[in-house]
Formats: C-alpha cells, structure tokens, sequence
C-alpha cells in the first residue's frame, strides 16, 4: 500500500500567516493526489485535485505544489474560517490512501 | 443539486451484521463509480472500498483491512449504493460516508452525511 504522510499532526498559528503542511508519499504517485479540509462533524470539503489545481468555488488563498513525492498545501493568509484539520489522498493506485490529518488551529 | 444520502448505521454486536446504504439524487448511480470512506472517533480518514461502473456490469476494489468482510454492491434501479458489513469488530465503530473521490479523470467529488455505526457488545 501507499502510506501518506503528513507534518506536521498540528500546528497553531496567527490570522494572517502563511502556513504550509507537508505529505510525503512513499513512493511515486506522478500528480494524483487530492487535499480535503474537514471541520468537526462535517464531511470532508474538497479542496485541490491533481496536486495543485484548486476545485471550482475554492478560495484562492489555498494552493499545493508538488517536488517529486512530497506534496505541500498552502494557506496564504490565515483566517479563523480555515480552523479544521486538513488531509491529503492518493489516488495513483489501489487501494486508495489517505495522510493522517493536519489540525490547523487560530493562535 | 447532488445529494448522498446515507441510512442504515446503528448499533451492532461483535460479530454482527450491518447494510449501509447510500441513496443518490441529482445524478445517476450508473455513471463512473462511488466509494465508501469512514471515520473512526477522533481518527483520520480511511477508504474503505469502491464500485466501478463499466459496460457490463460493475466492479469492486477494497481496503485490506475490510476485503472478505466487507461488500459493496448497488440495486438493480441504480439509485442506491449498498455497503454489507459482515464479521463486524469493534475497530469498525465510524461514521461511514458514502462519496466519489478525485480520479485521474474526473475532479466532481461527491460527500454524504455520514452514517454512524457503533460494534459494541
């Protein structure tokens, strides 16, 4: 199985800031990876879909990028509405896997 | 509109049975494929299995840690998703969520609610 892996497991942070979580895959998964943000008794929000096309309707303060196998998700500007915990999932191969959550908390 | 509507979840002994089902409106269970995603309490997301749509029928993919326990099939009217947990454990207390993830072709992503299932003796 492909194991995703996500950094850090929590962070707090200021509104404002620019925050950055990782996933590293543990091997090559080419740009099929997706970033989902969930906030507490709530399905899952889709948010970026091969690596760093964002969905329609997403704010654009979100953005990821990719260097080989490891991923990163962007916030540019922190605002309280961005509180939630944040996953990345690959969608190169069977069975399908996700990282183990970024919370995401306002200082 | 989209909507995933799951029913179904509840309370079940170790070793138990359940059926999830998911029923869908706004489009065509026919078309590409579904999955079934849960959550534990407090716990990350996990992929549980898909159905595939094709020409001839419908295929399956699963997790390991559900594969020979789980089955996920769709009815005849192809409005509704079914997902037969068997030999349940107590490790498969989640909320379970009927969905369609990002594939390499297609970036519309579907959620339910969320059923909640409790193994618990």
């Amino acid at each position: 199985d492909i194991q995703m892996t996500q950094s850090p497991s929590s962070l707090s942070a200021s509104v404002g800031d620019r925050v950055t979580i990782t996933c590293r895959a543990s091997q090559a998964i080419s740009n099929y990876l997706a970033w989902f943000q969930q906030k507490p008794g709530k399905a899952p929000r889709f948010l970026i879909y091969a690596a760093s096309i964002l969905q329609s309707g997403v704010a654009s303060k979100f953005s990821g990028s990719q260097s080989g196998t490891v991923f990163t998700l962007t916030i540019s500007s922190l605002q309280p509405e961005d509180s939630a915990t944040y996953y990345c999932q690959q969608y190169y191969r069977y069975p399908l896997t996700f990282g183990g959550g970024t919370k995401v908390e306002i200082k | 509109e989209v909507q995933l509507v799951e029913s179904g979840g509840g309370l079940v002994q170790p070793g138990g049975s359940l059926r999830l089902s998911c029923a869908g409106s706004g489009f065509n269970f026919s078309d590409l494929y579904f999955d079934w995603v849960r959550q534990a309490p407090g716990k990350g997301l996990e992929w549980i299995g898909r159905l595939i749509n094709t020409p001839i029928g419908s295929s399956t993919e699963y997790a390991t840690s559900v594969k020979d326990r789980f089955t996920i099939s769709r009815d005849e009217s192809k409005t509704s998703l079914h997902l037969q947990m068997d030999s349940l454990k107590t490790e498969d207390t989640a909320v379970y969520y009927c969905s369609r993830l990002p594939s390499a072709n297609n970036n519309i992503v579907y959620w339910g609610q969320g059923a909640p299932v409790t193994v618990s003796s």
